[in-house]
This record gives structure tokens, sequence and C-alpha cells, in this order.
């Protein structure tokens, strides 16, 4: 049962343009969301996250945008530059207890 | 930078030895867990530890499975008997609050 979901396991961007990265969840009590990045033989780095009460929040060059009503969410990364190519995992969590994870989508940006 | 070391980098075992996993979570944080990731599979929570106790755990988290604060430091994650399919990246973390969890760079098992 995946309560967290990444539909593309992967994208490919231009250097320079817009990299949209989206994530769905089925569990209407999750209250936090976050972004996390991982290079290779490394561990999850955090990005950005959002209470639930928001529908956006930025950060440099990242911005998160939440749809609770589609149970929707998404990170856009602009400009995209070689240096964002990861794998990005959307994540969710109700309370301090846990934090679920999704498959990950790995971006390259292409110089 | 404060950070979450993991030690060993790489552990190799025997399937059914036991193994012990150690993490030194920044010193402030309060809440504490540890993940799994299969090669080529998603990130697994396994359990999360508060105030000297475990206060959620999945169910990959089985008897074989324990944690452990022993020190006020490091904590521990204890595969009793191990099996091949245990083999796996293991991320400790922590975290003051849910909305950043400071990962640590995993310990490779390789349960042989």
């Amino acid at each position: 049962d995946q309560q967290v979901k990444q539909n593309s396991p992967s994208l490919s961007v231009q250097e320079g343009r817009i990299s949209i990265l989206n994530c769905d969840y089925t569990n209407s009590m999750f209250d936090y969301f976050l972004w996390y990045k991982k290079y290779p033989a490394e561990g999850p780095t955090f990005l950005i996250s959002i209470s639930s009460i928001k529908d956006k929040n930025e950060d440099g060059r990242f911005t998160v945008f939440l749809n609770k009503s589609a149970k929707h969410l998404s990170l856009h990364i602009v400009p995209s530059q070689p240096g964002d190519s990861a794998v990005y995992f959307c994540a969710a969590s109700e309370g301090y207890d846990k934090v679920i994870f999704g498959p990950g989508t790995s971006l390259s940006v292409i110089p | 930078e404060p950070e979450v070391t993991q030690t060993p980098s790489h552990q190799v075992t025997q399937m059914g030895q036991e193994v012990i996993l150690r993490c030194v979570p920044i010193s402030n944080h309060l809440y504490f867990y540890w993940y799994r990731q299969i090669l080529g599979q998603k990130v697994e929570f396994l359990v999360s530890f508060y105030n000297n106790e475990i206060s959620e755990k999945s169910e990959i988290f089985d008897d074989q499975f324990s944690v452990e604060r022993p020190d006020g430091s490091n904590f521990t994650l204890k595969i009793r008997s191990t099996k091949l399919e245990d083999s796996a990246m293991y991320f400790c973390a922590s975290s003051e609050s849910v909305m950043s969890a400071f990962f640590g760079q995993g310990t490779r098992l390789t349960v042989v």
C-alpha cells in the first residue's frame, strides 16, 4: 500500500529550465510534507518542507506547492543546475513519529 | 555544521550473526529514526525513538530488530540473527521536529 507516490521514476531537464517533480499521497491525515535529495552513496538531504496548512513554501530556487484537495504536491526548481542531478524523494508525515518516503524520481539536468 | 554520523560505513556479516549499527545523532535532537534502503528500492521506515522508547515501528521491524540509546549520545540498531534479505543501506536520522530530519551517510550491510 503506497501512501506516497512518485509516478515518474526519472526526469531530464535542460540546464536553466524549470524542473517540476510531482508527488501524490493517499493519507489525508498527513500534516507535513518534505522533499529530500539523495546523491549516490549518501544519505537523503533535507531540501524543503511544507505544513498542511499552507499551499506554498519557497526557499531560493526551490518551491513546494501543496494541493490538499487533490492530495498532490510538487517541487519546482528554477533555474535547474547540473548539480541538482540527484534522486528526489517526496515524504510525508503524520505527527512526529515517522516519515513515509515515496519511491523517488531521478532528476538529470543536462548542461 | 552538525551532522549525524554512522559507523561502520560498510559491514559484511555471515547469515545468522548479530550486527550492531551505530549512529551518533545531532546533540540537541530529540527524535531518532532508522530507515533502510534495499538496493534499487525505496527508502523504508523502520522505527522511531523518542524519550528513550520506541514511538512507532513498521512491520519490517520485527523481533529480530532492537534499538537502544545506551549512553545518551549513541543510537544503535541491532539485528539479532541476520538474513540475506537484511542486506541494505541503513540510514539513521535525527530531528528536533518532523519538519527537517537530518540523515547520516548510511551503513551498507551485506549479509552473506
